[in-house]
């Protein structure tokens, strides 16, 4: 079993609608939560970042992370046929300098 | 500011060849990373430079070598290429201290190997 898992998807949905991706993990030791987004044959870049428990907002991008549960979720409002891409999501303990990725779940809007 | 830059982007090898990804950056960080990105695997780290002059081996090493060259340059050796070698290969770099604050790491747009 993966220490983090992701849906691969792909999530459909039209233009204007809101995307909810989300990853389980089963290492309690993860203090830092990240999302990264990745286009088409490019590097991923951070999209954001949450330290512990709770809700960060960034524009049209939501960042959660219930540690109780295991679980991190990223909402993205009002979304864009240029929010197309590939969602990472990453995490790392307190004081560790490697990231655990998820594999990646592949979101399509559609105009 | 290039970031962080990989070359070559694409490469194809016969099996038993050899050849050496090359990664730069130019933001001064201290730590620098290598990824294969499989599909449905996500990043699987290869191996990390915590800072110049150490290396240490992640989660897939074998098959693989590293040299910290300086503290921009961090590269990756494939001494004898095999097809389950065929990946994408990014390089990533952060200003990683052990603090624990948060590892922000920067990605190359990747090199495409294929391995026949």
């Amino acid at each position: 079993q993966k220490e983090v898992e992701q849906d691969p998807g792909p999530l459909s949905v039209p233009e204007g609608a809101i995307v909810s991706l989300n990853c389980t993990y089963s290492n309690s030791a993860f203090q830092y939560f990240m999302w990264y987004r990745q286009y088409s044959r490019k590097g991923p870049e951070l999209l954001m970042y949450t330290y512990s428990s709770g809700n960060k907002e960034d524009g049209r991008f939501t960042a959660q992370v219930d540690k109780s549960s295991k679980y991190i979720s990223l909402f993205i409002r009002d979304s864009q046929p240029s929010d197309s891409a590939t969602y990472l999501c990453a995490m790392i303990g307190a004081a560790g300098n490697k990231l655990t990725f998820g594999g990646g779940t592949r979101v399509l809007v559609k105009p | 500011n290039a970031g962080v830059t990989q070359t070559p982007k694409f490469q194809v090898l016969k099996t038993g060849q050899s050849m050496t990804l090359q990664c730069a950056q130019d933001m001064n960080h201290n730590s620098m990373y290598w990824y294969r990105q499989d599909p449905g695997m996500g990043l699987r780290l290869i191996y990390y430079s915590a800072s110049e002059g150490t290396t240490d081996k992640g989660e897939v090493p074998n098959g693989y070598n590293v040299s910290r060259l300086n503290k921009r340059e961090f590269s990756l050796r494939l001494e004898s290429a095999a097809p389950s070698q065929t990946s994408v290969y990014f390089c990533a770099s952060s200003p990683y201290r052990t603090s624990g604050n948060t590892d922000t790491q920067y990605f190359g747009p990747g090199t495409r190997l294929t391995v026949l």
